[in-house]
């Protein structure tokens, strides 16, 4: 059985600390990873993907993959009190034939930024 | 990122009433249309996937004669939720995948109260 773990929280951090939010994940075939963030009473946004080990950047948020040891995270530079939300880790592997093209999602870590 | 709408935004309704819910992706043809919901401060759970033309995959635990679901053309996949009780009241999200694409964008999410 697929598993994407995240540690549920909350993760607290100061107004312009850094955030780490990690992921573990059990399927080594996994291809494609996601960061989700939710905010409270409302529905998932994309944050940011990653394919390939290493890290990729978009503006404060940094996503970093590690195929090896399984393991993805997201850096959030800066935090600021908006950022204060649940942030769902989402692994994806290709089944082709069997028809599976689903998300598995972890349960999310709630991080609450302090001003 | 791609648009995803779903309508209404929040039902109340009368226990025993069916609910229809629509998901349509707006800028873009969506092979794959996914139903969560989610229940307050918990995880999102998966209900049933749906592919264009075909009947929908129903996660082990949901009953599919309660939540139907049709996806009769790429932009539009409909959940009704038949005989609605009270322990129905969730927030139901869609999310929809286009073909040959991984990344599953969310719609905003519908809010049922069922008295």
């Amino acid at each position: 059985q697929k598993e994407v773990e995240q540690n549920s929280g909350p993760l607290s951090v100061p107004e312009g600390a850094i955030a780490s939010l990690n992921c573990t994940y059990s399927d080594r075939g996994s291809q494609s990873f996601f960061w989700y963030r939710q905010y409270s009473g409302k529905s998932p946004e994309l944050i940011m993907f990653i394919y390939s080990n290493g890290d990729k950047e978009d503006g404060r948020f940094t996503a970093q993959l590690n195929k090896a040891s399984q393991y993805v995270s997201l850096l959030i530079r800066d935090s600021q009190p908006s950022d204060s939300a649940t942030y769902l880790c989402a692994v994806y592997r290709s089944e082709a034939g069997a028809g599976s093209y689903q998300l598995t999602f972890g349960k999310g870590t709630k991080l609450s930024v302090i001003p | 990122g791609a648009v995803v709408s779903q309508h209404p935004s929040r039902v109340i309704c009368k226990s025993g009433t069916s609910v229809k819910i629509e998901c349509r992706s707006l800028d873009f043809q969506a092979t794959t249309m996914f139903w969560y919901r989610q229940f307050p401060k918990k995880s999102l759970m998966l209900m049933a996937t749906s592919n264009e033309g075909s009947k929908a995959t129903y996660e082990q635990g949901v009953e599919k004669d309660k939540f139907l679901i049709n996806h009769a053309s790429l932009t539009l996949s409909t959940l009704t939720v038949t005989s609605a009780h009270p322990e129905d009241s969730s927030f139901y999200i869609c999310s929809a995948r286009g073909q040959g694409r991984e990344t599953q964008y969310f719609g905003p999410g519908t809010r049922l109260l069922v008295l």
